[in-house]
């Protein structure tokens, strides 16, 4: 089955960067986009980017724009996402997502299990 | 940015009730809307895609209707493992914007 597995739980002090993966497993890497989303506690989802394993085409949040990068492994068909300049704002659980669709329309299914990054001096 | 907004925020529910979630866009987003269910501590799940397309696996109580700015996400008879958030997405535009979600609790 198709599986996203994301590495484990990141405390990082302000000022610091982190860096999540997202290893995949289960469909052909190279033909599904990845979006990543964030969940601060107790708020909402934010959509934070996407990237297209074969292109290596990138979209970007604005508002992280400067700050966040995102990559993929096509031999270890495992996703990144860095991101920089850390703050409080910043602590939240951190998901990726395949992005299948019809040709039309985009979902995202299935999602990584979460990564927790919390910021904190 | 595409402003998704849901109500109601909360409701409770019995078991057997028909439930209705409702989402809007802040324009119109044609039928690119999908639905997710958020259980505490785990990552979302895919429901509803393009508006109206149960996802393989999910029960047919769960039901999508829509298109524009106006969508539902309707649960035609409440289950005890139906608590939950639910987040309607819109995928029409990046970034794509999520509604702040509708906490379901069973009574």
């Amino acid at each position: 089955q198709i599986q996203l597995v994301q590495s484990g739980p990141e405390v990082k002090k302000p000022g610091a960067s982190v860096k999540v993966s997202c290893k995949t497993s289960g469909y052909a890497f190279s033909s599904f986009g990845l979006t990543w989303v964030r969940q601060a506690p107790g708020h909402g989802l934010e959509w934070m980017g996407w990237i297209a394993p074969k292109s290596n085409t990138k979209l970007y949040a604005q508002k992280l724009q400067d700050r966040v990068t995102l990559t993929t492994d096509t031999s270890t068909n495992t996703a990144y996402m860095e991101l920089r300049s850390l703050t409080s704002d910043d602590t939240a659980v951190y998901y990726c997502a395949r992005e299948p669709g019809d040709g039309v329309h985009n979902w995202l299914d299935p999602w990584g299990q979460g990564t927790l990054v919390t910021v904190s001096s | 940015d595409i402003q998704m907004t849901q109500s109601p925020s909360s409701l409770s529910a019995s078991v057997g009730d028909r439930v209705t979630i409702t989402c809007r866009a802040g324009q119109s987003i044609s039928s690119y809307l999908n639905w997710y269910q958020q259980k505490p501590g785990k990552a979302p799940t895919l429901l509803i895609h393009a508006a109206s397309n149960l996802q393989s696996g999910v029960p047919s109580r769960f039901r999508g209707s829509g298109s524009g700015t106006d969508f539902t996400l309707i649960i035609s008879s409440l289950q005890p493992e139906d608590y939950g958030t639910y987040f309607c997405q819109q995928s029409y535009r990046t970034p794509y914007t999520f509604g702040q979600g509708t906490k379901l609790e069973i009574k």
